[in-house]
């Protein structure tokens, strides 16, 4: 079955960098788009970017582009957030969807990222 | 870039049945959007997509309790036989083919009564 696992969350200090990950199985990764999604405490859901499949082509909210990175290792059925510089602002649940004709229809369980002093 | 429109909550007795609308905005009621529902403390899960003529396809393992249909720029979710699992958040989203974004609606708290 479809499965997506993210992981790389934690708590980290304003201004520091992290890196998620989001392994997939039970489906050709290399076939799909995959978007990275996050979900602030008591808040609706907020699209950050997506990767294509071939991860030539990616996109971003204006509100993470220049501090986020989106990345994709096809070979380990991988996707990665890279995030820098990050704020308080930026505590969120984080997940990646699987995206297919233009639905995410695959989520994973979500990272907690908390980013406090 | 649409902007997608939900009412904050709706509340349903149980084995009632339930109509969640989202609007699109204006210019833009040829799209075709998404629900996801969330259940409280776990992922959003992929209901269904209905497009513009109004057909719709749910995702995989949605019962057929669920069902989609279209007015104009509206997109309605109908839950019928409400069951207290779908006591959840439910969020519309759509692709925006200039921007390459995609955008939620706000989300609808559905509680069942």
């Amino acid at each position: 079955q479809v499965q997506l696992v993210e992981s790389g969350g934690g708590v980290v200090q304003p201004g520091a960098s992290l890196r998620l990950s989001c392994a997939a199985s039970g489906f050709t990764f290399g076939y799909y788009a995959v978007h990275w999604v996050r979900q602030a405490p008591g808040k609706g859901l907020e699209w950050l970017g997506l990767a294509s499949h071939d991860g030539a082509n990616k996109h971003y909210a204006d509100s993470v582009r220049g501090r986020f990175t989106i990345s994709r290792d096809n070979s380990k059925n991988t996707l990665y957030l890279h995030m820098d510089s990050l704020r308080p602002e930026d505590t969120a649940v984080y997940y990646c969807a699987r995206n297919s004709d233009y639905v995410n229809d695959y989520w994973g369980q979500g990272t907690l990222v908390i980013v406090s002093a | 870039q649409p902007v997608l429109t939900q009412s904050s909550s709706a509340s349903a007795s149980l084995g009632s049945s339930v109509k969640l609308t989202c609007t699109l905005s204006s210019g833009h009621s040829e799209y075709s959007i998404a629900w996801q529902r969330q259940q409280p403390g776990k992922a959003p899960r992929h209901v269904m997509r209905i497009e513009s003529t109004g057909r719709y396809y749910r995702g995989s393992g949605i019962p057929d309790r669920f069902s989609g249909s279209t007015s104009g720029a509206d997109r309605y979710l109908t839950i019928s036989n409400v069951q207290s699992e779908d006591e959840a958040d439910y969020y519309c989203e759509t692709w925006d083919r200039k921007s390459l974004h995609v955008i939620f609606g706000g989300g609808t708290k559905v509680t069942v009564l």
